[in-house]
Formats: structure tokens, C-alpha cells, sequence
């Protein structure tokens, strides 16, 4: 059974960092393209970063560009999410996402992590 | 990276079909054959119903298909249930690695 477990989420001020944790089982993680996927309160999904399978290449939206770093451990399974100099906007549940092949789209989701930025 | 466009509902009574648009750009949609849709209940995670315009993951009933023409990706939902009722985003490959998905349409079951 594929299984993805975020951890690290929680409250922080604005201008403040996080690391967003996710750990993978049930399926060969060191093949599978990584993303995270985030939701704000009563919103829609927003791609937010993946990452390639070895590591050596990754992606973000616009609007984490320079503070998020997304990283990956393969003999561990796990993906991370380091997020600095954090926004009130950034506000979300994250969900960690995996593919299960080229340009599947998001086979594999995580339960999510609820991550506020606030005062 | 701007978001694709999805009506914001749709409904449909028990036995009946709905189907659900999801217009992009050149850039993502009509460009490339990777748009994919998902299926989210309230407080749960998103579910993968349709990969790569019109292919369904192991497990996924064949009441749910897609399609795609240009710029514009639908889902399809035949003998409509009352489980069906949710929210459903597509989500298209963008270039570059990147992905955008629909801003989410709210299916109502009558």
C-alpha cells in the first residue's frame, strides 16, 4: 500500500521558516518525480515544487521562487520542503504528491499538513 | 503560470451525465497530451481519476472519462451517484516541468 506521511507543519509568524517533511512507503520513490501540492482554506490546488528522481533538477511556481527549497533523501525515502521568509498568502494545507510514471499527473497524495502564517 | 478555467459547479441527477471543461493555453492544455483530473472529498485528499487527457488509473470506474479538443480538456461523468458528488480539478503539464491545475468545480449529485 502506497503511503505518503507529511510532517513539520504548524504556526509561524510571518517572515519566519518551516521544513515540511514527507515520508514514502509502498512504492520505488528513488523513480518517482516528487511534488508538493498545497491548498489554501476554502481554495483550489496549487502546485507549488517537485523534483527529480535523483535529485538533480527542480521546478517552482512563481510565487515561492527564492524562498522555497524542495530536497529529497532516496535512501530514506523522503522528500522535504524548506520554506523561508514565509507569507500570511502562504497559508495552506501541503500535500505531498508523487508520480507513478512520466507525465502521470499525481498518482500518489498525502493526507496533507496544515501550515499557517500569522501573527 | 495562470490557472486553468473550470466552471465553478455542476450538477446532475442519479443516472444522468455531466461533463466538465477545463480550458488552458497553447502553453499547457493544447500543448501538451498530459492533463489529468482529480477527484477530492471534502477534508481528503485528492484522488487521480484520469491520466494523460483520457487514460484511467487501475481501480478508477469507466464511468469517468476525458477528452480533449485545442485548449480545452472535459471530464465526463456517466450514471451519475451519489458518491460522485465532490470536486473536481484538472490539471494540465505547463512546460519546463511544471504543472497548473483548474481552479475546481463543485459537482452536485440532485
Amino acid at each position: 500500500e502506497v503511503q505518503l506521511v507529511e510532517s513539520g507543519g504548524g504556526l509561524v509568524q510571518p517572515g519566519g521558516s518551516l521544513r515540511l517533511s514527507c515520508a514514502a512507503s509502498g512504492f520505488t520513490f528513488s523513480r518517482s518525480w516528487m511534488s508538493w501540492v498545497r491548498q489554501a482554506p476554502g481554495k483550489g490546488l496549487e502546485w507549488v515544487a517537485n523534483i527529480k528522481q535523483d535529485g538533480s533538477a527542480s521546478s517552482y511556481v512563481d510565487s515561492v521562487k527564492g524562498r522555497f527549497t524542495i530536497s529529497r533523501d532516496n535512501a530514506k525515502n523522503s522528500l522535504f520542503l524548506q520554506m523561508n521568509s514565509l507569507r500570511a498568502e502562504d497559508t495552506a494545507v501541503y500535500y505531498c504528491a508523487g508520480e507513478a510514471g512520466t507525465y502521470h499527473g499525481f498518482d500518489y497524495w498525502g493526507q496533507g499538513i496544515l501550515v499557517t502564517v500569522s501573527s | 503560470q495562470s490557472a486553468l478555467t473550470q466552471p465553478p459547479s455542476a450538477s446532475g441527477s442519479p443516472g444522468q451525465s455531466v461533463t466538465i471543461s477545463c480550458t488552458g493555453t497553447s502553453s499547457d492544455v493544447g500543448g501538451y497530451n498530459y492533463v489529468s483530473w482529480y477527484q477530492q472529498h471534502p477534508g481528503k485528499a485528492p484522488k487521480l481519476m484520469i491520466f494523460q487527457v483520457s487514460k484511467r488509473p487501475s481501480g478508477v470506474p469507466d464511468r469517468f472519462s476525458g477528452s480533449k479538443s485545442g485548449n480545452t480538456a472535459s471530464l465526463t461523468v456517466s450514471g451519475l451517484q451519489a458518491e460522485d458528488e465532490a470536486d473536481y480539478y484538472c490539471s494540465s503539464f505547463a512546460g519546463s516541468r511544471n504543472w497548473v491545475f483548474g481552479g475546481g468545480t463543485k459537482l452536485t449529485v440532485l
